[in-house]
């Protein structure tokens, strides 16, 4: 069965320093992978889609950025946090066949607090 | 813009009774709309999809309805259970089979026992 994993789970970072979270999927081969943002009191944010190695839509402006540098491999990365990059991550993956494609499962989640 | 709108005020219903769930959206024409449960500090869990040209889906003790024309899907839960408290996203598609989704805030349920 397919497994998605994020890490790390919790993690509190001060303004201006780096972030990478990451995301991989097992059990099944090129998903399509998402990054969302979750803030408090807010909706879920889609921040990247990747259909595949190195193809990555970005769909929001702002100081993050996505690599997608193996298959079931999504990390999400910032080279100087700010304060509102603060919130829930998730990551997600959406089945290309053998269920209903429109479907995403999502990871359990990074929760980012940058002080 | 594409707008979805939920209930943020929580929902609180005694146990045994239908919880009702709303989500509205606005300037757009989803092809289908998924609920999605999520417990606190944890990803959302898939529940539900509907298509546009389904007007009812059920799963055990969940209904979901669809009215294009209202652009409303309304989330039923009967005989509910304090275990379905959780917060209830809806999640419609941005259309031209982009599979990339606009959620919404969610709407907390509590189930008093």
């Amino acid at each position: 069965s397919q497994t998605i994993h994020q890490w790390p789970a919790t993690l509190v970072q001060p303004v201006g320093s780096p972030l990478s979270l990451e995301c991989t999927v097992e059990g099944t081969s090129n998903p399509n992978l998402y990054w969302y943002r979750q803030a408090a009191g807010r909706g879920l944010q889609l921040l990247f889609y990747s259909v595949g190695i190195g193809q990555i839509s970005s769909e929001v402006p702002q100081n993050l950025s996505a690599s997608r540098p193996q298959d079931r491999q999504f990390i999400l990365s910032s080279k100087k946090l700010l304060l509102s990059d603060s919130g829930f991550y998730l990551c997600a993956w959406r089945v290309l066949a053998g269920g209903p494609r429109e479907t995403q499962y999502f990871g359990p989640g990074t929760r980012l607090l940058v002080l | 813009s594409q707008k979805i709108e939920q209930n943020s005020e929580a929902l609180n219903i005694q146990e045994g009774k239908t919880a009702t769930l709303t989500c509205n959206y606005t300037n757009y024409s989803p092809a289908y709309l998924q609920w999605y449960r999520q417990d606190p500090g944890r990803g959302p869990v898939f529940l539900l999809l509907i298509r546009e040209n389904e007007k009812e889906k059920r799963k055990e003790r969940l209904k979901v309805t669809f009215d294009t024309t209202l652009k409303q899907s309304l989330f039923h839960i009967t005989a509910s259970q304090p275990a379905d408290s959780a917060t209830y996203l809806c999640a419609l598609d941005r259309g031209s089979g982009t599979y990339k989704y606009i959620f919404g805030t969610g709407t907390r349920l509590k189930v008093l026992a």
